[in-house]
């Protein structure tokens, strides 16, 4: 089974502070996707990336960056945390090419920005 | 842009019944569709999926089917159970997107009751 970790399942933070969420996936797959998650908002892309220190900007990609130096982690970060960016970010991973699209995520990391 | 929805936000059911969760899609090019289920507190977890040139496909009490005149998308469970309690979202791929990337719903909270 495909098995994708996330560092944390809460985190708490302070504004301004610097956040890496980290994300781990087992199955030696070359796309790795951040999502964040709000109410009535659905699933929104933040970014993704389809190799090693290869990155793409999502749909909402403000405000933060990306970090793919190995191809089994994919860390999202905020570079100057903010009250708006307390949500649940999911991370996922897929492989590469046409026809294999199915995501598979991670438990999800509830972050809080104070 | 993309446009992967539903018509209706929540589904209450009772328990042993069938469970019908539509979604509407707008890209004729769309060509592969997935089902997602998130339990609260976790990360989505897929469920079944299709591609264009099918019109259905069953899994274990799940049926998806799929309306390419329409363009819709249903997710059909059977004797439904207190775990299948979740949102349930589908996403999309279609020819021509960035290969990888899985457009979402926003999501049905499907609650059963005994």
């Amino acid at each position: 089974d495909v098995k994708v970790t996330q560092s944390s399942r809460y985190l708490v933070k302070r504004t301004g502070e610097k956040v890496f969420l980290e994300c781990v996936q087992d199955m030696d797959h070359e796309n790795m996707f951040w999502y964040r998650q709000d109410p009535g908002l659905g699933l929104r892309l933040i970014y993704f990336s389809y190799d090693v220190k290869m990155k793409e900007k999502g749909d909402i990609p403000e405000g933060y960056s990306v970090s793919r130096e190995k191809k089994e982690r994919f860390s999202l970060i905020l570079e100057s945390a903010s009250t708006n960016q307390t949500s649940m970010y999911l991370c996922a991973s897929s492989l590469a090419g046409r026809g294999t699209d199915t995501q598979y995520f991670g438990p999800g990391t509830r972050l809080t920005v104070l | 842009g993309e446009s992967v929805g539903l018509h209706l936000p929540t589904l209450s059911v009772q328990e042993g019944d069938n469970s019908i969760i539509n979604c509407a899609y707008s890209n004729s090019a769309s060509d592969y569709f997935i089902w997602y289920k998130q339990e609260s507190g976790k990360g989505p977890q897929f469920i079944i999926d299709i591609r264009s040139n099918m019109d259905k496909r069953q899994g274990q009490r799940v049926t998806v089917l799929l309306n390419k005149t329409v363009k819709h998308l249903s997710l059909q469970i059977a004797a439904t159970q207190p775990g299948d309690s979740a949102v349930y979202f589908c996403a999309e791929t279609y020819r021509g997107s960035t290969l990888g990337r899985l457009y979402f719903g926003r999501g049905t909270q499907l609650t059963v009751w005994p």
